[in-house]
């Protein structure tokens, strides 16, 4: 069975532009949840969607959201980039709620 | 609020040595407490999943034991290698939920 796989693996941006980020979760997988992982912060959630509905947010602005396809697949979009969005973004996909989850090998987003 | 701490932060053994990293949570309502491994620039890896009802799991060189009533978890790593020099973090579900709340992670390195 493939895994999580993100797209693109890497992106350069310019402050004030925006970019989104694609998700695929292991085939049968209807969560997929976000997080953004930096020195300074660590591995915080942004969000999660199950059958194509938001379910759960985290504490970022709403610069940072979200969709997912009746596939499963998943896309974050940032907008307005700020220097501090540069961040390994990462999603992770699971069956349904509190089941061991997956994660892909992630996005590394640098905002200059 | 959920609060993970992990110790140490960091951790260099000789290779062959056998090893505990430990892990602590605040609020014991947590669903299921999953391990994994970082390795730089990449992705998580999912290496135990104990349930709230478990006492324990096992894989391979790996075991994890989980005490909710105290908030600790440990994860013991038998025989340890180079090749397990990675970060390692823990992170707990609450119950009903997705969203994982991470500790900062113990960086492991073993010297051959």
């Amino acid at each position: 069975k493939a895994g999580v796989t993100q797209t693109p693996r890497y992106l350069i941006k310019t402050r004030g532009q925006q970019v989104t980020l694609s998700c695929s979760p292991i085939s049968g997988h209807r969560s997929v949840s976000w997080y953004q992982q930096t020195p300074g912060q660590g591995l915080q959630f942004l969000f999660e969607y199950f059958s194509e509905t938001q379910r759960n947010k985290g504490n970022f602005p709403g610069r940072f959201s979200g969709r997912q396809f009746s596939n499963s697949r998943s896309e974050m979009n940032v907008s307005t980039l700020e220097l501090g969005d540069s961040a390994l973004y990462l999603c992770a996909s699971s069956t349904d709620r509190a089941y061991e989850q997956y994660f892909g090998p992630g996005t590394r987003l640098t905002v200059t | 609020k959920q609060e993970v701490t992990q110790i140490p932060a960091a951790l260099s053994v000789p290779e062959g040595e056998n090893l505990v990293l430990n892990c602590s949570f605040t609020d014991s309502a947590i669903y299921n407490l999953q391990w994994f491994r970082q390795d730089p620039g990449k992705g998580l890896t999912s290496l135990l999943l104990i349930q709230s009802s478990q006492r324990e799991q096992t894989s391979g060189r790996l075991n994890a034991s989980l005490d909710k009533s105290s908030g600790r978890s440990t994860l013991y790593i038998a025989a340890s290698q180079p090749g397990d020099s990675a970060t390692y973090l823990c992170a707990v579900t609450r119950t009903g939920g997705s969203r994982l709340t991470f500790g900062e992670g113990t960086q492991l390195t073993v010297n051959p």
